[in-house]
Protein backbone atom coordinates (compact mmCIF):
# COMPACT_ATOMS: atom_id res chain seq x y z
CA UNK A 1 0.00 0.00 0.00
CA UNK A 2 0.89 3.69 -0.92
CA UNK A 3 1.28 6.05 1.69
CA UNK A 4 2.58 9.70 2.77
CA UNK A 5 4.49 11.48 5.01
CA UNK A 6 4.03 15.58 5.53
CA UNK A 7 6.75 16.92 8.13
CA UNK A 8 5.46 19.26 10.19
CA UNK A 9 1.73 19.78 10.92
CA UNK A 10 2.69 23.51 11.39
CA UNK A 11 4.75 25.69 9.45
CA UNK A 12 4.75 29.22 10.34
CA UNK A 13 6.73 32.00 8.04
CA UNK A 14 7.09 35.90 7.97
CA UNK A 15 5.16 37.33 5.04
CA UNK A 16 7.52 37.36 1.69
CA UNK A 17 9.91 34.80 3.40
CA UNK A 18 10.36 31.04 1.65
CA UNK A 19 7.77 28.63 2.32
CA UNK A 20 9.08 25.05 2.09
CA UNK A 21 6.00 22.16 3.14
CA UNK A 22 7.50 18.77 2.83
CA UNK A 23 6.20 15.60 1.59
CA UNK A 24 7.40 11.88 1.57
CA UNK A 25 5.87 8.82 -0.20
CA UNK A 26 5.98 5.20 -0.56
CA UNK A 27 5.48 3.41 -3.57
CA UNK A 28 5.78 0.33 -4.53
CA UNK A 29 5.30 1.93 -8.66
CA UNK A 30 6.08 5.13 -10.05
CA UNK A 31 3.70 7.60 -8.18
CA UNK A 32 1.24 10.27 -9.81
CA UNK A 33 1.87 12.77 -6.85
CA UNK A 34 -0.51 15.99 -5.96
CA UNK A 35 -0.51 18.48 -3.79
CA UNK A 36 -4.06 20.52 -2.75
CA UNK A 37 -4.90 23.33 -1.02
CA UNK A 38 -7.81 23.91 1.63
CA UNK A 39 -9.21 27.24 3.19
CA UNK A 40 -11.08 27.46 5.90
CA UNK A 41 -14.48 25.56 5.63
CA UNK A 42 -13.75 25.09 1.70
CA UNK A 43 -12.81 21.97 -0.45
CA UNK A 44 -9.61 20.99 -1.98
CA UNK A 45 -8.15 22.95 -4.68
CA UNK A 46 -5.60 21.46 -7.05
CA UNK A 47 -2.13 23.21 -6.46
CA UNK A 48 0.06 21.18 -8.77
CA UNK A 49 0.59 17.38 -9.87
CA UNK A 50 3.31 15.14 -11.18
CA UNK A 51 2.40 12.08 -13.28
CA UNK A 52 5.73 12.09 -15.32
CA UNK A 53 8.58 13.65 -17.65
CA UNK A 54 9.73 17.20 -15.57
CA UNK A 55 10.87 16.39 -12.39
CA UNK A 56 9.85 20.16 -11.29
CA UNK A 57 6.47 20.91 -11.49
CA UNK A 58 4.75 24.20 -11.67
CA UNK A 59 1.36 25.20 -10.06
CA UNK A 60 -1.01 28.08 -9.58
CA UNK A 61 -0.35 30.70 -6.97
CA UNK A 62 3.67 30.88 -7.55
CA UNK A 63 3.97 27.41 -6.03
CA UNK A 64 6.05 24.60 -7.22
CA UNK A 65 7.00 21.58 -5.93
CA UNK A 66 9.87 18.72 -7.05
CA UNK A 67 9.97 15.29 -7.65
CA UNK A 68 12.73 13.23 -6.48
CA UNK A 69 12.74 9.51 -7.24
CA UNK A 70 15.91 8.77 -4.88
CA UNK A 71 14.45 10.55 -1.73
CA UNK A 72 11.18 9.37 -2.38
CA UNK A 73 10.25 13.24 -1.57
CA UNK A 74 7.84 15.83 -3.27
CA UNK A 75 8.07 18.56 -1.52
CA UNK A 76 6.58 22.01 -1.67
CA UNK A 77 7.95 25.50 -2.03
CA UNK A 78 7.20 29.33 -3.09
CA UNK A 79 9.60 31.40 -2.75
CA UNK A 80 7.42 34.63 -0.94
CA UNK A 81 4.82 33.61 1.12
CA UNK A 82 1.86 35.78 0.79
CA UNK A 83 -1.15 36.97 3.90
CA UNK A 84 -3.17 34.77 1.00
CA UNK A 85 -1.03 31.14 1.13
CA UNK A 86 -2.58 30.51 4.98
CA UNK A 87 -4.15 27.66 4.62
CA UNK A 88 -3.97 23.80 5.19
CA UNK A 89 -1.71 21.95 2.67
CA UNK A 90 -2.11 18.16 1.60
CA UNK A 91 0.34 15.95 -0.76
CA UNK A 92 -1.54 13.24 -2.07
CA UNK A 93 -0.71 10.20 -3.68
CA UNK A 94 -2.64 8.24 -6.03
CA UNK A 95 -3.62 4.37 -5.69
CA UNK A 96 -5.62 2.36 -8.19
CA UNK A 97 -6.74 -0.78 -10.38
CA UNK A 98 -8.18 -1.03 -13.28
CA UNK A 99 -9.60 2.39 -14.10
CA UNK A 100 -10.69 3.08 -10.38
CA UNK A 101 -8.46 4.90 -7.70
CA UNK A 102 -8.19 7.08 -4.82
CA UNK A 103 -6.37 9.58 -3.29
CA UNK A 104 -4.07 8.59 -0.08
CA UNK A 105 -3.37 11.92 1.92
CA UNK A 106 -0.77 12.76 4.43
CA UNK A 107 -1.87 14.35 7.54
CA UNK A 108 -1.64 17.58 5.90
CA UNK A 109 0.10 20.84 6.87
CA UNK A 110 -1.02 24.11 8.16
CA UNK A 111 0.71 27.34 7.04
CA UNK A 112 0.81 29.86 9.09
CA UNK A 113 2.06 33.34 7.51
CA UNK A 114 3.38 36.64 10.13
CA UNK A 115 2.92 40.26 8.65
CA UNK B 1 -15.12 25.02 -16.38
CA UNK B 2 -14.00 22.58 -13.42
CA UNK B 3 -16.78 23.48 -10.70
CA UNK B 4 -18.34 20.61 -8.73
CA UNK B 5 -21.00 21.79 -6.45
CA UNK B 6 -22.88 20.12 -3.72
CA UNK B 7 -26.02 20.84 -1.39
CA UNK B 8 -26.90 21.31 1.14
CA UNK B 9 -23.70 23.45 2.25
CA UNK B 10 -24.73 22.51 5.46
CA UNK B 11 -27.20 19.91 7.34
CA UNK B 12 -28.11 18.99 10.92
CA UNK B 13 -29.76 15.76 11.80
CA UNK B 14 -30.86 13.60 14.35
CA UNK B 15 -29.79 9.99 14.79
CA UNK B 16 -33.49 8.99 13.18
CA UNK B 17 -33.92 11.31 10.29
CA UNK B 18 -33.41 10.19 6.80
CA UNK B 19 -31.56 13.09 4.55
CA UNK B 20 -29.67 12.83 1.32
CA UNK B 21 -26.26 15.13 -0.05
CA UNK B 22 -26.00 15.86 -3.78
CA UNK B 23 -23.37 16.50 -5.98
CA UNK B 24 -23.47 17.31 -9.70
CA UNK B 25 -20.79 18.68 -11.74
CA UNK B 26 -20.85 19.10 -15.85
CA UNK B 27 -17.83 18.76 -16.72
CA UNK B 28 -18.20 15.33 -18.52
CA UNK B 29 -16.66 13.41 -15.72
CA UNK B 30 -17.28 9.95 -15.90
CA UNK B 31 -15.74 8.92 -12.17
CA UNK B 32 -17.36 10.65 -8.94
CA UNK B 33 -16.04 10.27 -5.59
CA UNK B 34 -17.17 10.68 -1.83
CA UNK B 35 -14.80 11.58 0.60
CA UNK B 36 -15.10 12.09 4.40
CA UNK B 37 -12.99 14.44 6.24
CA UNK B 38 -13.01 14.60 10.08
CA UNK B 39 -12.04 18.05 11.72
CA UNK B 40 -8.07 18.17 11.67
CA UNK B 41 -7.62 15.00 9.51
CA UNK B 42 -7.31 14.59 5.87
CA UNK B 43 -10.07 13.29 3.40
CA UNK B 44 -10.67 9.73 3.81
CA UNK B 45 -12.26 7.72 0.42
CA UNK B 46 -15.43 6.28 1.22
CA UNK B 47 -16.97 5.14 -2.37
CA UNK B 48 -16.08 5.72 -6.13
CA UNK B 49 -18.16 4.86 -8.78
CA UNK B 50 -16.85 4.48 -12.39
CA UNK B 51 -19.18 5.16 -15.69
CA UNK B 52 -22.68 4.84 -12.98
CA UNK B 53 -20.85 1.74 -11.12
CA UNK B 54 -19.83 1.97 -7.65
CA UNK B 55 -16.39 0.64 -8.43
CA UNK B 56 -14.87 1.12 -4.79
CA UNK B 57 -16.38 1.16 -1.33
CA UNK B 58 -14.10 1.51 1.35
CA UNK B 59 -16.18 -0.67 4.28
CA UNK B 60 -18.75 1.67 4.89
CA UNK B 61 -20.97 1.37 6.80
CA UNK B 62 -24.74 0.31 5.61
CA UNK B 63 -26.13 3.97 6.77
CA UNK B 64 -24.47 5.67 4.19
CA UNK B 65 -26.22 4.36 0.85
CA UNK B 66 -24.64 6.29 -2.28
CA UNK B 67 -26.29 6.39 -5.75
CA UNK B 68 -25.27 7.51 -9.08
CA UNK B 69 -27.93 8.28 -10.89
CA UNK B 70 -26.49 9.73 -14.14
CA UNK B 71 -23.12 10.67 -15.04
CA UNK B 72 -23.42 14.73 -14.00
CA UNK B 73 -24.76 13.48 -9.88
CA UNK B 74 -23.88 11.86 -7.09
CA UNK B 75 -25.86 11.38 -4.09
CA UNK B 76 -25.32 10.30 -0.45
CA UNK B 77 -27.87 9.25 1.21
CA UNK B 78 -27.90 9.35 5.38
CA UNK B 79 -29.95 7.04 7.64
CA UNK B 80 -29.58 6.31 11.44
CA UNK B 81 -26.09 8.16 11.37
CA UNK B 82 -24.29 8.34 14.93
CA UNK B 83 -22.60 11.64 16.21
CA UNK B 84 -19.34 10.00 15.24
CA UNK B 85 -20.27 10.49 11.66
CA UNK B 86 -20.30 13.98 12.25
CA UNK B 87 -18.12 15.61 9.48
CA UNK B 88 -17.38 17.26 6.09
CA UNK B 89 -18.55 15.23 3.61
CA UNK B 90 -16.89 16.25 -0.36
CA UNK B 91 -17.37 15.32 -3.48
CA UNK B 92 -15.29 15.02 -5.99
CA UNK B 93 -15.21 13.83 -10.04
CA UNK B 94 -12.40 12.78 -12.69
CA UNK B 95 -11.79 12.01 -16.08
CA UNK B 96 -12.12 7.86 -16.48
CA UNK B 97 -9.83 7.52 -19.30
CA UNK B 98 -9.29 4.06 -18.70
CA UNK B 99 -6.92 1.38 -16.94
CA UNK B 100 -3.42 2.91 -15.93
CA UNK B 101 -4.41 6.90 -16.07
CA UNK B 102 -5.40 8.70 -13.26
CA UNK B 103 -6.88 12.39 -13.76
CA UNK B 104 -6.85 14.42 -11.67
CA UNK B 105 -10.21 14.94 -9.26
CA UNK B 106 -11.81 17.90 -8.62
CA UNK B 107 -13.29 18.89 -5.78
CA UNK B 108 -16.72 20.41 -4.04
CA UNK B 109 -16.66 23.14 -1.55
CA UNK B 110 -18.34 19.86 0.96
CA UNK B 111 -21.33 19.33 3.18
CA UNK B 112 -20.56 20.15 6.43
CA UNK B 113 -22.85 17.70 8.54
CA UNK B 114 -24.15 17.69 12.29
CA UNK B 115 -25.19 14.94 13.87
CA UNK B 116 -27.44 15.35 17.34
Amino acid sequence: AQSVTQLGSHVSVSEGALVLLRCNYSSSVPPYLFWYVQYPNQGLQLLLKYTTGATLVKGINGFEAEFKKSETSFHLTKPSAHMSDAAEYFCAVSEGMDSSYKLIFGSGTRLLVRP
Amino acid sequence: DTEVTQTPKHLVMGMTNKKSLKCEQHMGHRAMYWYKQKAKKPPELMFVYSYEKLSINESVPSRFSPECPNSSLLNLHLHALQPEDSALYLCASSQDRGVGIQETQYFGPGTRLLVL
